[in-house]
């Protein structure tokens, strides 16, 4: 079955850059119907959607955030990355991963991590 | 960006009880609209696709129905494992939006 698995340090510091990776387990990043993507959760809040990226490499961005977010796969590792630069407090939240059908009639997020705390102090 | 506009924020039910959701969009998204459900230190768990659509394994106490900007998640008979909060999605557009959530708490 099919597995999502968020890693990275919980804590960052004001300024600098949040790396988040997601180890896909059960199955193969590489499928032609998905793309995988980011979602956050400041604590007590409501959800954000950051970014989705397909196996080949094509990504698209939440407008209010893509100056910010890079989010690049690793197909050998079967593995997606999530990169947040210029972090405040503002970025803490539980960043999830993701999974959604690609097709354009389709993109509800139909399998989700744990989720990953991660804290901006200094 | 398409804003999405859940009521209300909180709704006090009794085990038994109907209840219903609303989700709102700023425009229309067709029938592009999931519901999700969402228990405390877990990650959402898709209810709804296609804004009518259950997912497999749901139980069909839930139900959704709307197209264009009024959508509504309902379930039949309130049972003691429903109580979550519960937030509707929109992916008419590739800039996904999410309500803000409803929580669902025991009377």
């Amino acid at each position: 079955q099919l597995q999502l698995q968020e890693s990275g340090p919980g804590l960052v510091k004001p300024s600098e850059t949040l790396s988040l990776t997601c180890t896909v387990s059960g199955g193969s990043i590489s499928s032609s119907i998905y793309y995988w993507g980011w979602i956050r959760q400041p604590p007590g809040k409501g959800l954000e959607w950051i970014g989705s990226i397909y196996y080949g490499g094509s990504t698209y961005y939440n407008p209010s955030l893509k100056s910010r977010v890079t989010v690049s796969v690793d197909t050998s590792k079967n593995q997606f990355s999530l990169k947040l630069t210029s972090v405040t407090a503002a970025d803490t939240a539980v960043y999830y991963c993701a999974r959604h059908p690609g097709k354009v009639t389709s993109r509800y997020f139909d399998l989700w991590g744990r989720g990953t705390l991660v804290t901006v102090s200094s | 960006d398409i804003q999405m506009t859940q009521s209300p924020s909180t709704l006090s039910a009794s085990v038994g009880d109907r209840v219903t959701i609303t989700c709102r969009a700023s425009q229309s998204i067709r029938s592009w609209l999931a519901w999700y459900q969402q228990k405390p230190g877990k990650a959402p768990n898709l209810l709804i696709y296609e804004a009518s659509i259950l997912d497999s394994g749901v139980p069909s106490r839930f139900s959704g129905s709307g197209s264009g900007t009024e959508f509504t998640l309902t379930i039949s008979s309130l049972q003691p494992d429903d109580f979550a909060t519960y937030y509707c999605q929109q992916y008419n557009t590739y800039s996904y939006t999410f309500g803000q959530g409803t929580k669902l708490e025991i009377k």
